[in-house]
């Protein structure tokens, strides 16, 4: 029972470039979501995902994209990465959706735009 | 917004219990406080959860106030390794709204 996956766990990219940070988890949980985290601040969340086919905006979701066509899956891509999106982002899940749910983080990606 | 408060920082010596203060005053009937904590750079853990009742585990206990405006998490013994920031947090349905957190730093 690996949890949740993220990978690539470091990635460096220049300005304009796409890419997808994956995450996948492996206890059929139904709620995944990604988050961002900036130096020195708390988790913002980017977007999330209640079941297969359903996401949804969270805080900050300009310049991401996802999409959940599996259980297992929620990848999230950068179409034209900036520098304001060098980040850590970490991936999260949990059973269900709702107040009485832990969610469970990957150990993030790394990302630098140059 | 965040809807919880806590101190930016805090010490404690190693083996003695660490108690990690959070307000949450605005707090609505249905929903539950949490606690994670994240060393360095890693993926937050979680630690516990509430709704009105007190609550351990293996890890820590959280004790919340009658009123639920506010509540603290124990970690009994601490230790070198409970050097972390600590997220309390309540939970907006299904959404977790991270504030700053409390710095907590175990010394020998």
């Amino acid at each position: 029972n690996a949890g949740v996956t993220q990978t690539p766990e470091f990635q460096v990219l220049k300005t304009g470039q796409s890419m997808t940070l994956q995450c996948a988890q492996d206890m059929n949980h139904e709620y995944m979501s990604w988050y961002r985290q900036d130096p020195g601040m708390g988790l913002r969340l980017i977007h999330y995902s209640v079941g297969a086919g359903i996401t949804d905006q969270g805080e900050v979701p300009n310049g991401y994209n996802v999409s959940r066509s599996t259980t297992e899956d929620f990848p999230l891509r950068l179409l034209s990465a900036a520098p304001s999106q060098t980040s850590v982002y970490f991936c999260a899940s949990s059973l269900t959706r709702g107040w009485n749910q832990p969610q469970h983080f990957g150990d993030g990606t790394r990302l630098s735009i140059l | 917004d965040a809807k919880t408060t806590q101190p930016p920082s805090m010490d404690c010596a190693e083996g003695r219990a660490a108690n990690l203060p959070c307000n949450h005053s605005t707090i609505s009937g249905n929903e539950y406080v949490y606690w994670y904590r994240q060393i360095h750079s890693q993926g937050p853990q979680y630690i516990i959860h509430g709704l009105k009742n007190n609550e351990t585990n293996e890890m820590a206990s959280l004790i919340i106030t009658e009123d639920r405006k506010s509540s603290t998490l124990i970690l009994p013994h601490a230790t070198l390794r409970d050097t972390a920031v600590y997220y309390c947090i309540v939970k907006d349905t299904d959404k977790l709204i991270f504030g700053t957190g409390t710095r907590l730093q175990v010394f020998p």
